[in-house]
């Protein structure tokens, strides 16, 4: 029944190291997107794809790198962490330009 | 560039209330906006879209309110409830389906 989901939940790493976070969502959505919220609990758009293609790609540094597989499916790889890297980071769907649905959260601690 | 602000930052009430919240953005060319909640280490919650050509939307106790030439939204809840309590999140759509967050009202309703 998990509409989007994330996984994992919890990602606790040392500096340096190079991590993944999967995202798969069921509901059929064109559009995927990656968000992330600070510290202070502020949300910010780091990338969106529609049909695969990636359509928007805010001032993220290049070492993260989104990838999607097909349509249900969005990763993020993040290479060489960073203690400013520690934030939840969060999957969307939705149709494009309309009502977004979200996953659960990944929160990642860079120790 | 796009900023939403909303107030309260934090709002308390007694259950049974009716409260408004605020959400002011600085640019009209949008093309929708939404309303969301988020429970503490949870993800987001939609719970209403207002398109651009539309005044307002409800969804049960909630009432959503837009005045894009002015640049405000309001979400109205009615008769709260502890269950209400949350953080509620207002944001923007400018195109390219890329949301922009206000940083969120924390309710909080009490017995």
């Amino acid at each position: 029944d998990t509409a989007v989901s994330q996984t994992p939940k919890y990602l606790v790493t040392q500096m340096g190291n190079d991590k993944s976070i999967k995202c798969e969502q069921n509901l059929g959505h064109d559009t995927m997107y990656w968000y992330k919220q600070d510290s202070k609990k502020f949300l910010k758009i780091m990338f969106s794809y529609n049909n695969k293609e990636l359509i928007i790609n805010e001032t993220v540094p290049n070492r993260f790198s989104p990838k999607s597989p097909d349509k249900a499916h969005l990763n993020l790889h993040i290479n060489s962490l960073e203690l400013g890297d520690s934030a939840v980071y969060f999957c969307a769907s939705g149709p494009f330009e309309g009502r977004q649905f979200f996953g659960p959260g990944t929160r990642l601690t860079v120790l | 560039k796009q900023e939403v602000t909303q107030i309260p930052a934090a709002l308390s009430v007694p259950e049974g209330e009716n409260l408004v919240l605020n959400c002011s953005f600085t640019d009209s060319a949008i093309y929708n906006l939404q309303w969301f909640r988020q429970d503490p280490g949870k993800g987001l919650t939609s719970l209403l879209l207002i398109q651009s050509s539309q005044r307002e939307q409800t969804s049960g106790r909630l009432n959503a309110s837009l005045d894009k030439s002015s640049g405000r939204s309001t979400l109205y809840i009615a008769a709260s409830q502890p269950g209400d309590s949350a953080t509620y999140l207002c944001a923007v759509e400018a195109g390219y389906s890329t949301l922009t967050f206000g940083k969120g009202t924390m309710l909080l309703v009490s017995p």
